[in-house]
């Protein structure tokens, strides 16, 4: 079945550091992959999405690529913020018809100053 | 900026005893889900609703859960007689149409606590 694997935390980085966190898929058909973001005592936030392969989604600083050949989608940042402290969770929609998201398990983010 | 709510932010019952958790989509949304995530474990999807009826479940969804959309704005789930292992924090979302429907935006959750 579909399924996301995502680099387990947590991730600390000191701020202004570069920013990798994992993420590969198993997806039937040509999924659409996202990257949600979960602040702490809030709900899940699209940070970023791409439909096909090559696209490169991006906001607020984040990049990230969908690389059909290596069935990939990391996710990058070049100079992390405090308030980028989070919990990171990669995600697919396939193209099946079907409305789901299939989530990896999360990572999270602690940025120090 | 519009935004999914969901109430109540946290819910304490008792196992065997019945809860609704309420939602209220994004106003022109068509399309509401309900997803669980059982602490430490991932986000796991429940039910998709369109067109006042279900559009596609899981094989979490069994006949203990249910959802209604009773009004023009709320969305709820049922869970009729909960068991330990629903304690979770429930996410309810909702997508627009056309292009945007790949999108969904979630609430903030509720986190349901059976004991």
């Amino acid at each position: 079945g579909d399924s996301v694997t995502q680099m387990e935390g947590p991730v600390t980085l000191s701020e202004e550091a570069f920013l990798t966190i994992n993420c590969t898929y198993t997806a039937t058909g040509y999924p659409s992959l996202f990257w949600y973001v979960q602040y702490p005592g809030e709900g899940l936030q699209l940070l970023l999405k791409a439909t096909k392969a090559d696209d490169k989604g991006s906001n607020k600083g984040f990049e990230a690529t969908y690389r059909k050949e290596t069935t990939s989608f990391h996710l990058e940042k070049g100079s992390v913020q405090v308030s980028d402290s989070a919990v990171y969770f990669c995600a697919l929609k396939v193209d099946t018809g079907r409305r789901a998201l299939t989530f990896g398990s999360g990572t999270r983010l602690q940025v120090q100053p | 900026e519009p935004e999914v709510t969901q109430t109540p932010s946290h819910q304490v019952t008792q196992m065997g005893q019945e809860v609704i958790l309420r939602c209220v989509p994004i106003s022109n949304h068509l399309y509401f889900y309900w997803y669980r995530q059982i602490l430490g474990q991932k986000v796991e999807f429940l039910v998709s609703f369109y067109n006042n009826e279900i559009s596609e479940k899981s094989e979490i969804f069994d006949d203990q859960f249910s959802v209604e959309r009773p009004d023009g704005s709320n969305f709820t789930l049922k869970i009729r007689s909960t068991k330990l292992e629903d304690s979770a924090m429930y996410f309810c979302a909702s997508s627009g149409t056309g292009v945007s429907t790949d999108t969904q935006y979630f609430g903030p959750g509720t986190r349901l606590t059976v004991l």
